[in-house]
């Protein structure tokens, strides 16, 4: 499969404990987004890389929540200290240039109970 | 503020029966819009953009600026249509952010 990949597809953790999402985009996408989506609404823009740079955060995004793509490839998510307004899809997308389509992975749910 | 609104939820149709899903934006600035579907069990995907002025599995949209809306249409449903339709708008500024809708499930009866 040569599609956009995340891992885990679903994590279930206790409040309080730290998770990390990883994500492998296309090959040659030197943009790569990060998403949450919560039950009954769209995707919501966290994060956004052009190659290893992070270019815009969202509000959304708490500092318990940070992003990296080290090399320009794979990318990870991690959110610290865990709550369970947290409890989301995690949607990783990504694509070639800023104007072209975004390419989606299957993402990973996490639960925090 | 940038706002992308779906207003029906849920819409259900008969099999050949017209479809129209709503979608409106608000932006100040130049828009770009997409229609991304949602099938059972499968990733998120790009349905078309308002600038490829295409159809795509016989749906078409019109981006219509004086009622900011881009509703997306199809003029006989198929069973296979059935998803979770959302609509979506790129924000042109200095970085790239796409603002997505909160959806409409589809629904196809046989």
């Amino acid at each position: 499969d040569t599609g956009v990949s995340q891992d885990p597809r679903h994590k279930i953790t206790k409040r309080g404990q730290n998770v990390t999402f990883r994500c492998d985009p296309i090959s040659e996408h030197n943009r790569l987004y990060w998403y949450r989506q919560t039950l009954g609404q769209g995707p919501e823009f966290l994060t956004y890389f052009q190659n290893e740079a992070q270019l815009e955060k969202s509000r959304l995004l708490s500092d318990r929540f940070s992003a990296e793509r080290p090399k320009g490839s794979f990318s990870t998510l991690e959110i610290q200290r865990t709550e369970q307004g947290d409890s989301a899809m995690y949607l990783c997308a990504s694509s070639i240039g800023g104007y072209n389509e975004q390419f989606f992975g299957p993402g990973t749910r996490l639960t925090v109970l | 503020a940038q706002r992308v609104t779906q207003p029906e939820k849920l819409l259900s149709v008969f099999k050949g029966a017209p479809v129209e899903l709503k979608c409106n934006y608000s932006y100040s600035g130049s828009p770009e819009l997409f229609w991304y579907v949602q099938y059972s069990r499968q990733r998120l995907q790009l349905l078309l953009r308002h600038i490829s002025r295409e159809s795509i599995k016989g749906f078409t949209a019109d981006l219509n600026k004086g009622e900011t809306s881009f509703h997306l249409k199809k003029p006989f449903a198929q069973e296979e249509d059935s998803a979770m339709y959302y609509c979506a708008l790129r924000v042109k500024t200095s970085y790239d952010k796409v603002i997505f809708g909160p959806g409409t499930s589809l629904s196809v009866i046989p």
